[in-house]
Formats: structure tokens, sequence, C-alpha cells
């Protein structure tokens, strides 16, 4: 089974600062990566998959990057509606896997 | 407007068994994919099993054998089977259209509690 890294498990930022999440998968799984947000009480929310390509309605400043092993989501200018858990997922392999996730919290 | 609504969670024994409904509103579910995805109280995602419009079905090695996806197009309505169930089943239980992709929508989950 593939396994997903996030790191770091918590990031603390101030508003407007950048934020950059990783994620790491244990074996090459191409551009095959999503990224979900997810708030207290809330279903997840799709934000990036094909590893760069926005969801419908996502703003520009979440981007997404890599390819192979290594991926990155990039938050330019953090907003109150930001803060929340960002997680990654692979879909190259059956079972398709989440990582463990990245919290996101208020500096 | 595209809806999916799960029900049928609950309480339930050890070794009991639970079928968990996603209604759909707004598209086909023959024509679309959908995926189960389980989050336990303070945890993470997990990807649980998926139905494709083809019909081709896959489960995480965690639940197969014991749970059995399946769909009924009359209904236009997807199913989780879930038997032995064991503690470590505890979690909101999602489904979702469509999980990677533009069309992407999640319903709002039912909790399915093991515990005697």
């Amino acid at each position: 089974e593939m396994v997903m890294t996030q790191s770091p498990a918590t990031l603390s930022v101030s508003p407007g600062e950048r934020a950059t999440l990783s994620c790491r998968a244990s074996q090459s799984v191409g551009s095959s990566v999503a990224w979900y947000q997810q708030k207290p009480g809330q279903a997840p929310r799709l934000l990036i998959y094909g590893a760069s390509t926005r969801a419908t309605g996502i703003p520009a400043r979440l981007s997404g990057s890599g390819s192979g092993t290594e991926f990155t989501l990039t938050i330019s200018s953090l907003q109150s509606e930001d803060f929340a858990v960002y997680y990654c997922q692979q879909y190259n392999n059956w079972p398709f896997t989440f990582g463990p996730g990245t919290k996101v919290d208020i500096k | 407007e595209v809806q999916l609504v799960e029900s049928g969670g609950g309480l339930i024994q050890p070794g009991g068994s639970l079928r968990l409904s996603c209604a759909a509103s707004g598209f086909t579910v023959s024509t679309n994919y959908v995926t189960w995805v389980r989050q336990a109280p303070g945890k993470g995602l997990e990807w649980v099993s998926v139905i494709y419009s083809g019909g081709s079905i896959y489960y995480a090695d965690s639940v197969r054998g014991r749970f059995t996806i399946s769909r009924d197009n009359s209904r236009n309505t997807v199913y989780l089977q879930m038997n032995s169930l064991r503690a470590e089943d505890t979690a909101v239980y999602y489904c979702a259209r469509d999980l990677v992709g533009p069309t992407c929508r999640w319903g709002q989950g039912t909790l399915v509690t093991v515990s005697s």
C-alpha cells in the first residue's frame, strides 16, 4: 500500500503570510495527487487535483506543484478562511491513500 | 443542484452489520463514480471503497471481505454494506461523487459507532 506522509503536522502562520505544505509518496505516483481542505464539523473539500489543477471555485492564492514523490501545496497569502486541516491523497495506485494531514492554525 | 445524502449510521455492537446509503440527486450514479471515505473521531481521512460507472469496484485492505459496495440505479443510490463490524470501524462515513475532478462533491456524512 502506498504511504503518503505530510509535513509539518502543524503550521502556525499569521494572516497574510505564505504557507507551504509538503506531501511525500512512498513510490512515484506521477501527477496523481489531490489536496483537500477540511474545517471542523464539515466534509472535506477538493482543492487541487492532478497535482496542480485547481478545482472549481478555488482561489488562485492556492496552488499545487510537484510530481513523482514530492508535492507541495502553497497558499500565497493566508486568509481567515484558510485556517483548516489539509490532506493530500494519491490516486495512482489502489488502494487510494490519504496523508495524515497538516493543520494550519493562526500564529 | 448536485447533492449526496448519507444515511444508515448508528450504534451497533461489534460483529454486527449495517448498511449505509448514499442517495444522490442532481446527477446519475450510474454515469459517475462514487467513493466512500471515512474519518475516525479526531483522526484523518481513510479511503474505503469505490464503484465506477462501468461497475469496477475496489476496497481498502482494512475492509476487504467485510464491506460490499453496490448501487441501485432505479433509486439513484449507492450502498455500503458493512459486516463483521469492529471498534476500529467507528467513524463518520462520507460518500463523494467523482472524488478527484471538476465535478467532485461530498455528502455531509453519517456516523457509525461500533461499541458494546
